[in-house]
């Protein structure tokens, strides 16, 4: 089993400001088969970039996702204040689990 | 617009079982994998089981594994979750969640059932 760690767990951050969030696996993903996802409270988790860096459907290009390997890393460029949520990485393609990491929470500071 | 639907959920004892339903529309339902994901109460997000377009397919957690059976009827655009054996430890808001095939991830989610195991 793939075990995803993310840091940090909480990002203190103002709007306008750049967010680095990092996802390290314990094993290499196979063909960079990484998702984020963004979840506000109450709210479904929406998919944001799969395949380490390819925006999904409608996502801002302020979000980006890069990385290979063990190392990932999604990028919003410039917060807006629908930014501040939690965020997610799941590896998938390869044998399951399909697990996630344990979350960053963006917050306001 | 596509649209995921899931109900069933609600209390239950622990020992208990509970069937979970999901209602797709929107899109061809058959031409789809689906997924169960539960997040207990402030916790982060569990995959808990896979189902393949035509049901010939099925993976489980650890966790769930011989409790829980996964189905869909691609007749009537359903996806199910049989629980059974519930312990405290599956409280949790359940969400289905469609792929279009093993190789990307599930790109639509629905809001999601709560299910709460408590005597």
């Amino acid at each position: 089993e793939i075990v995803l760690t993310q840091s940090p767990g909480t990002l203190s951050l103002s709007p306008g400001e750049r967010a680095t969030l990092s996802c390290r696996a314990s094993q290499s993903v196979s063909s960079s088969y990484l998702a984020w996802y963004q979840q506000k409270p109450g709210q479904a988790p929406r998919l944001l970039i799969y395949g380490a860096s390819s925006r999904a459907t409608g996502i801002p290009d302020r979000f980006s996702g890069s990385g290979s390997g063990t190392d990932f890393t999604l990028t919003i460029s410039r917060l807006e204040p629908e930014d501040f949520a939690v965020y997610y990485c799941q590896q998938y393609g390869s044998s399951p689990p399909k697990t996630f990491g344990q979350g960053t929470k963006v917050e306001i500071k | 617009e596509v649209q995921l639907v899931e109900s069933g959920g609600g209390l239950v004892q622990p020992g208990g079982s509970l069937r979970l339903s999901c209602a797709a529309s929107g899109f061809t339902f058959s031409s789809y994998e689906m997924n169960w994901v539960r997040q207990a109460p402030g916790k982060g997000l569990e995959w808990v089981s896979y189902i393949s377009s035509s049901g010939s397919t099925i993976y489980y957690a650890d966790s769930v594994k011989g409790r829980f059976t996964i189905s869909r009827d691609n007749a009537k655009n359903s996806l199910y979750l049989q629980m059974n054996s519930l312990r405290a430890e599956d409280t949790a808001v359940y969400y289905c969640a469609r792929e279009l095939k093993w190789e990307l991830p599930p790109d639509y989610w629905g809001q999601g059932t709560l299910v709460t195991v408590s005597s």
